[in-house]
């Protein structure tokens, strides 16, 4: 299947600073990507989807400001959360369509994730 | 009403034992299921991938959709200790956006 990659995979930082999280599809290109929280013990919650060469689409609930969604190129989205706090300590995981563009039928692949922790 | 419900668990089972995993879902419109296996601290990994009812077998793995009832199940032959890990069953939403809608994870644990 195909292969997504994340980095990095474990970041501590500071509460205040900027964290910046990077999705690649390592051998197919992506359109779209998505990035996902997950919180321990619980299912994945989308926070928004991101698309090559547009704005990110956010879910409701999501500061687009505090999230920032960058989609560079077919292969890389970036995702920066702005002014960590401890709240935001959490999991991030992308995903991204095995076809590279969106349809209904394809199926997602995702990167290892990325746990983050904000003292 | 959650789209997707799945029992957390936990799910303790002895080694060699058949598991089944559940979930119900809500919208008739749903048509694609899938299955991730979720390591410890690791991305979802794709089991199983079913559109509409029916079975599909994949080694030790069996993928079941009802749709009259709106229940998917996935089935473990012959558990293994490697087989512990979270198991989220997962549809599509039905506006072609791609998006996955996650039921919430059923932790196994296999014991040797």
């Amino acid at each position: 299947g195909a292969v997504v990659s994340q980095h990095p995979s474990w970041v501590i930082c500071k509460s205040g600073t900027s964290v910046k999280i990077e999705c690649r599809s390592l051998d197919f290109q992506a359109t779209t990507m998505f990035w996902y929280r997950q919180f321990p013990k619980q299912s994945l919650m989308l926070m928004a989807t991101s698309n090559e060469g547009s704005k990110a689409t956010y879910e409701q609930g999501v500061e687009k400001d505090k999230f920032l969604i960058n989609h560079a190129s077919l292969t890389l989205s970036t995702l920066t959360v702005t002014s960590a706090h401890p709240e935001d300590s959490s999991f991030y995981i992308c995903s991204a369509p095995g076809q590279g563009t969106l349809k209904n039928t394809d199926t997602q692949y995702f990167g290892p994730g990325t746990r983050l922790t904000v003292l | 009403q959650k789209e997707v419900e799945q029992d957390p668990g936990p799910l303790s089972v002895p080694e060699g034992a058949i598991v089944s995993l559940n979930c119900t879902y809500s919208n008739s419109a749903f048509q694609y299921f899938m299955w991730y296996r979720q390591y410890s601290r690791k991305g979802p990994e794709l089991l199983m991938y079913t559109y509409s009812s029916g079975n599909k077998e994949d080694g030790r793995f069996t993928a079941q959709v009802d749709k009259s009832s709106k229940y998917i199940s996935l089935f473990i032959r012959d558990s293994q200790p490697s087989d512990s890990a979270t198991y989220l069953c997962a549809t599509y939403n039905s506006g072609n956006t791609g998006k996955l809608i996650f039921g919430q994870g059923t932790t196994l644990q296999v014991k040797p």
